[in-house]
């Protein structure tokens, strides 16, 4: 994606907590989502931060620094079904959604 | 029922054919998309409709043509079709242009040009 950057790939642990970073481009910046999508299927939206601070649903949460253009995606207990791509995705004025690469996490038992 | 349906799921074709996609909403949404979703699994926007006015063009190829008979649906018809062009394509729709609408997908179609 445009300035979007993610890790490609993280392995974690059955019962883990994992952290998914991104980064994005801050000038036009309009909202951070995270969508969760499993192979060979459509992405399905997790979350969404436009203020600063954590946003807590479940087992996920995720976090927003505006000023260091920054987010982190947590989760929690994991689960085998967890493994999947997380795309970091960044609405920026006047664009449509701009989706970084994704993070592919493998949850192993 | 389906809210952003797709068809066709698979669409194997050769070189310089033309095929089309077909998707519909039936969530009242105003806002369509396609993006383009490639081996890598980057998720890339091509078009964006509202309420059937082209809003975003993102540099694709004229090969491409979008067509909305109305805010429910939103057709790709690719002309011409070339070996680069095989990739995932996802239609998608939100409520309307604003910033936190979040995005619902359809399953995805799947073209192979061979």
């Amino acid at each position: 994606g445009q300035n979007i950057d993610q890790p490609t790939e993280m392995t974690a642990t059955e019962g883990a907590i994992v952290q998914i970073n991104c980064t994005y481009q801050t000038s036009g910046f309009n909202g951070l989502f995270w969508y969760q999508q499993h192979a060979g299927e459509a992405p399905t939206f997790l979350s969404y931060n436009v203020l600063d601070g954590l946003e807590e649903k479940g087992r996920f949460s995720s976090f927003l620094s505006r000023s260091k253009g920054y987010s982190y995606l947590l989760l929690k207990e994991l689960q085998m079904k967890d493994s999947a791509s997380y795309l970091c995705a960044e609405n920026q004025a006047g664009t449509a959604l701009i989706f970084g690469k994704g993070t592919t996490l493998s949850v192993s038992s | 029922d389906t809210a952003v349906s797709q068809t066709p799921k698979y669409l194997v074709t050769q070189m310089g054919n033309d095929k089309s996609i077909k998707c519909e909403q039936n969530l009242g949404h105003d806002t369509m998309y396609w993006y383009k979703q490639d081996s890598k699994k980057f998720l890339k926007i091509m078009f964006s409709y509202n309420n059937k006015e082209l809003i975003i063009n993102e540099t694709v190829p004229n090969r491409f043509s979008p067509k909305s008979p109305d805010k429910a649906h939103l057709n790709l018809h690719i002309n011409s079709l070339e070996l680069g062009d095989s990739a995932v394509y996802f239609c998608a729709s939100s409520q309307d242009l604003s910033a936190n609408e979040k995005l619902f997908f359809g399953s995805g179609t799947q073209l192979s040009v061979l």
